[in-house]
């Protein structure tokens, strides 16, 4: 069964512009994560944040985290081309349970 | 460096003929997933093991098992492919203790 929700379902930015998603889940967790999805290709791991944290950054990203509301978001800045992908958040939870949101995807216009 | 492979890229398979699809890793890690990814669909969790313990979602159909003879190897064995089988099968690894998970290129099954 899917842990999260994930909004939006699919965002259009142009070039240049942030794009921001939001992730909600359901249970208690370890740590949250996002990975990146290039069409028809496995997931690539982007960033994780742990429960104890509230703000994590890496590069372009950045990822927020509050446990009280349960969700998460994540910022990609100045965006490019190549992040036209889908995003996946994940909920890494009891006994390593690895489960993913339904995703956003975007689309970044040149 | 390829560190965790699936094999085949590409399988297609006949309506109810036994399919098995392989998954080996180079990271030495103790945790394996299998995800069923439909189109436009977040991965959906099947099974995955720490070391050899292995734990089965309670929505998985019984069609799916799965082995882990080591640590480097785990295989998904669907027993009697339907046409709703047909989708991207991710298997992913992680470490213990809260670490990113690592995903193959995926196998894309076509039930024909």
């Amino acid at each position: 069964s899917q842990q999260g929700e994930e909004d939006p379902q699919a965002l259009s930015i142009q070039e240049g512009e942030n794009a921001t998603m939001n992730c909600s889940y359901k249970t208690s967790i370890n740590n949250l994560q996002w990975y990146r999805q290039n069409s028809g290709r496995g997931l690539v791991h982007l960033i994780l944040i742990r429960s104890n944290e509230r703000e994590k950054h890496s590069g372009r990203l950045r990822v927020t985290l509050d446990t009280s509301k349960k969700s998460s978001s994540l910022l990609i800045t100045a965006s490019r081309a190549a992040d036209t992908a889908s995003y996946f958040c994940a909920t890494d939870a009891v006994d390593y349970k690895l489960s993913f949101g339904a995703g956003t995807t975007v689309t970044v216009r040149a | 460096d390829a560190m965790v492979i699936q094999n085949p890229r590409y399988q297609v398979t006949q309506f109810g003929k036994p399919v098995t699809l392989s998954c080996s890793q180079t990271l030495n890690h103790n945790v394996m997933y299998w995800y069923q990814q439909k189109s436009s669909q977040a991965p959906k969790l099947l099974f995955h093991y720490y070391d050899k313990d292995f734990n089965n979602e309670a929505d998985t159909p019984d069609n799916f098992q799965s082995r882990r003879p080591n640590t480097s190897f785990c295989f998904l064995d669907i027993r009697s492919p339907g046409l709703g089988d047909a989708a991207m099968y991710l298997c992913a690894t992680s470490g213990q203790g809260g670490t990113p998970a690592f995903f193959g290129q995926g196998t894309r099954l076509t039930v024909v």
